[in-house]
């Protein structure tokens, strides 16, 4: 059975802190998607990756096909990157994503 | 901007009643999605369609039909809504390119509430 893991489900960290989110998949993968949804709000896709890493301002992606897992790091957090992240992955075969269960983050002031 | 774009934001219904969700996109995208997000539970794919007029279950179907009669609208359809539809919906769209899988686009969802 295709399955996305994330952990941690929930992380709160302070103003400044570096944080990692973590995603882990089965074999076979096509490409994997992180997504952020604020609270009350509509989803947003972060990035789209198959190898190596992508960056964009303080947040980073980086996924591991060998090890099948991904990692989403923010740098310099503040509290408006306070929000659930996702990852989804696109298993070979198959146009439809395998979503994981999310993270919640909180950063405080 | 790519836009997809859902007919309410809000909704209330009573048990029983026919209740129809729109989903429009303006960037011409083959394939759209409906999922509906639950608390601990995350986003669970309701049905998709990959081309107009064609539809594909998705991991819950049970109670809900769609439509695509036009390339940017899918309308996900509860033919008799019940309490436990009680839900977030949300609409997706992806256009192909090649054999590159690109980004999903969401919609800004629909709460509906069946009382």
């Amino acid at each position: 059975k295709n399955e996305v893991e994330q952990s941690p489900q929930n992380l709160t960290a302070q103003e400044g802190e570096f944080i990692t989110i973590n995603c882990s998949y089965s074999v076979g993968i096509s490409a994997l998607h992180w997504l952020q949804q604020h609270p009350g709000g509509g989803i947003v896709s972060l990035f789209m990756l198959s190898s190596g890493k992508k960056k964009h301002g303080r947040l980073i992606a980086t996924i591991n096909i060998q090890e099948k897992h991904s990692s989403l790091h923010i740098t310099a957090s503040h509290p408006r990157d306070s929000a659930v992240y996702i990852c989804a992955a696109y298993y070979f075969g198959n146009e439809k994503l395998t979503f994981g269960t999310g993270t919640r983050l909180t950063i405080i002031p | 901007d790519v836009k997809v774009t859902q007919s309410s934001r809000y909704l209330v219904k009573r048990t029983g009643e026919k209740v129809f969700l729109e989903c429009v996109q303006d960037m011409d995208h083959e394939n759209m999605f409906w999922y509906r997000q639950d608390p601990g539970l995350g986003l669970r794919l309701i049905y998709f369609s990959y081309d107009v007029k064609m539809k594909e279950k998705g991991d819950i179907p049970e109670g809900y039909s769609v439509s695509r009669e036009k390339k940017e609208r899918f309308s996900l359809i509860l033919e008799s809504a019940s309490t436990n539809q009680t839900s977030m919906y949300l609409c997706a769209s992806w256009g192909s390119s090649g054999e590159t899988y690109n980004e999903q686009f969401f919609g800004p969802g629909t709460r509906l509430t069946v009382l």
